[in-house]
């Protein structure tokens, strides 16, 4: 089975550009959810759904970033404009059921590099 | 919120040595505590899980106490191999209607040394 697809695996663009990372979950998912990785902070929930609705995006750090989910097979988390600090490993991840404890199945990432 | 602690950061042990990671959680209320495994340049990767119902769980060379009184948790492996080497990140979620948030851990670098 196809496992969580995220692309671009890397995107390095000058800052004030438009970024835009993309997420498959892995089909029959129904919650899916973002995540910045940096060494300062750890593993930070920006922002999680539920058959496709926004449920929780209180990690999102400010307006410049967005998120979608147009339909269960696609996402998509955007900064605009960019800055320096920006510049992490952002994760997506899908699990089954959100009402019970199910595991949450990550991507390999998108190393984003704000120049 | 949630705070989970880990401990150490990094840790080196010898071939087929056993190696054990510490968290400890605030909640009192969280009940289930996976354990993600996370290769360079890839995802974390879930490789155990225990829900607080249980004091203890095994999977071959992997094995998860959790004591619910002192809110800690631990990842023990034994026979350590190479490709054990990875970073480990332990997690703690409070099971309620519509709550997914996972709180990690600052994660623990696992070296194995041949």
């Amino acid at each position: 089975d196809a496992g969580v697809i995220q692309s671009p695996r890397h995107e390095v663009t000058e800052m004030g550009q438009e970024v835009t990372l993309r997420c498959k979950p892995i089909s029959g998912h129904n919650s899916l959810f973002w995540y910045r990785q940096t060494m300062m902070r750890g593993l930070e929930l920006l922002i999680y759904f539920n058959n496709n609705v926004p449920i929780d995006d209180s990690g999102m750090p400010e307006d410049r970033f967005s998120a979608k989910m147009p339909n269960a097979s696609f996402s998509t988390l955007k900064i605009q404009p960019s800055e320096p600090r920006d510049s992490a490993v952002y994760f997506c991840a899908s699990s089954l059921e959100w009402v019970s404890n199910q595991p949450q199945h990550f991507g390999d990432g998108t190393r984003l590099s704000i120049l | 919120g949630e705070n989970v602690e880990q401990h150490p950061s990094t840790l080196s042990v010898q071939e087929g040595d056993s190696a054990v990671i510490k968290c400890t959680y605030s909640d009192s209320a969280s009940n289930y505590f996976p354990w993600y495994k996370q290769e360079l340049g890839k995802g974390p990767q879930l490789i155990i899980d225990i829900r607080s119902n249980v004091g203890e769980k095994k999977d071959q060379r992997i094995a998860v106490t959790l004591n619910k009184t002192a809110k800690h948790f631990s990842l023990h492996i034994t026979e350590t191999q190479p490709e054990d080497s990875a970073v480990y990140f332990c997690a703690a979620k409070r099971e309620n209607f519509g709550n997914e948030k996972l709180t990690f851990g600052t994660g623990t670098r696992l070296t194995i040394i041949p």
